[in-house]
């Protein structure tokens, strides 16, 4: 079983369409993330959820909306694409609802290629 | 200046040979330092984990953080065709979430 899994794998997709991305974990855990990797492999994290909770939002442009409708789920929607927006996408879960001691190993999917023509 | 800079390579070594992957960081507060590996479409899996600093083995892996240089390393003794992958540093803060990650090595062991 996909401890992490997103669909769909490949997106590609007009500028100015609005589109999601869904993201599902099976490990129980109590904070969702979602990452942004572009073409030189910088990974950066866009969102966090804790609890149906946003706890970061790392300056991602509001046409990003994280929606969360159960703990184990995050979907990642996205308005107006724009050609800057191509890249992979990746959900992560981890177990610590409040980070700090211990490992808090973050969980990764496999990610979602966005191409935006 | 990026928080985490790492070397993107790439580096291709033959197998059997000792690998070296390092980052430098800038926020002292950092105490939490995991090394990523990451195969071609997939996504990151956790490879290695260390606090503060010291060293940690975990068969052929040796992670190393030197906090007083702001340096990690993560070491791969008798590297394998298996180990070709994408290895990333990633550190955070003690309570937060947040991982910042650098930029990736792109590591090829030929066999």
């Amino acid at each position: 079983d996909t401890a992490v899994s997103q669909t769909p794998k490949y997106l590609v997709t007009q500028m100015g369409n609005d589109k999601s991305i869904k993201c599902e974990q099976n490990l129980g855990h109590d904070t969702m993330y979602w990452y942004k990797q572009d073409s030189k492999k910088f990974l950066k994290i866009m969102f966090s959820y804790n609890n149906k909770e946003l706890i970061i939002n790392e300056t991602v442009p509001n046409r990003f909306s994280p929606k969360s409708p159960d703990k184990a789920h995050l979907n990642l929607h996205i308005n107006s694409l724009e050609l800057g927006d191509s890249a992979v996408y990746f959900c992560a879960s981890s177990q610590e609802r409040i980070a700090g001691g211990g490992t808090d190993t973050q969980y990764f999917g496999p990610g979602t290629r966005l191409t935006v023509l | 200046q990026k928080e985490v800079e790492q070397d993107p390579g790439p580096l291709s070594v033959p197998e059997g040979a000792i690998v070296s992957l390092n980052c430098t960081y800038s926020n002292s507060a950092f105490q939490y330092f995991m090394w990523y590996r990451q195969y071609s479409r997939k996504g990151p899996e956790l490879l290695m984990y260390t606090y503060s600093s010291g060293n940690k083995e975990d068969g052929r892996f040796t992670a190393q953080v030197d906090k007083s240089s702001k340096y990690i390393s993560l070491f791969i003794r008798d590297s394998q065709p298996s180990d070709s992958a994408t290895y990333l540093c990633a550190m955070k803060r003690t309570g937060a979430n947040n991982l910042f990650f650098g930029t990736g090595t792109r590591l090829t062991v030929i066999p």
